[in-house]
């Protein structure tokens, strides 16, 4: 079963405006830890920000933030100002337990495209 | 945060042969990953290496076609074995750096193309 979603494919966003890119995710574990990566063209995997399920507050690292809705299983990327440098691929992740390892499974992604 | 050295960083292969790709991480680590991305794919994760013992191998994956060494805490290798055209892909290995807030780092990827 698909537990990382990401519905968008495709997103395009005018620059300097905000835009968010959804992911839901699927677990059973009260602990678990949710990342965004951003992928430029170059296929670099670039860390952008960690929620993790005990957070109370909303992650956010400069121009990004993370909306977590815990009942919802929702934990999507808010890009605010958009810059064309932000044109990639960007990838949800959850952190989960296997067994006695921990490991990183990601969602199909979404290709953000920002206009000039 | 931890960096990680990827080698090759691209290869062009026969089918048939098979490649290695190396990574070498600045700081011991525990747990390393090793993941494919095939051509507009997602990451796959292919197996968990974890020093001094066996890689643990994701389902659709096996040690015949992907053997993967751990001789020490920093360093890693993953050969691809009896190449085809549907190996060419984007490989990644990453790393758990133990402070989430740190992310996984990854390394800067190989891009293998099986002819």
């Amino acid at each position: 079963a698909q537990k990382i979603t990401q519905t968008q494919p495709g997103m395009f966003v005018q620059e300097k405006e905000a835009v968010t890119l959804d992911c839901t995710y699927d677990t059973s574990d009260q602990s678990y830890g949710l990342f965004w990566y951003k992928q430029p063209s170059s296929g670099e995997m670039i860390f952008l920000i960690y929620q993790g399920s005990y957070d109370e507050q909303n992650a956010t690292e400069g121009r990004y933030s993370l909306n977590f809705q815990k009942a919802r299983k929702s934990a999507n990327l808010v890009i605010s100002a958009s810059q064309l440098g932000d044109s990639a691929m960007y990838f949800c992740a959850m952190r989960e337990k296997e067994d006695s390892s921990y490991k990183l499974i990601f969602g199909s992604g979404t290709r953000l495209l920002v206009r000039p | 945060s931890a960096v990680i050295s990827q080698k090759p960083s691209r290869d062009i292969c026969q089918r048939g042969t098979s490649l290695t790709i190396q990574c070498q991480v600045d700081s011991q680590v525990t747990m390393m990953f090793w993941y494919r991305q095939q051509p507009g794919q997602s990451l796959t994760l292919i197996a968990t290496a974890n020093q001094g013992s066996e890689a643990t191998y994701e389902s659709g994956f096996v040690i015949d076609k992907f053997p993967i060494s751990r001789p020490n805490l920093t360093f890693s290798t993953l050969t691809v074995s009896n190449m085809s055209p549907e190996d060419s892909s984007i490989y990644l290995c990453s790393v758990d750096q133990g402070a989430f807030n740190y992310g996984y780092t990854f390394g800067s990827g190989t891009r293998l193309t099986v002819v």
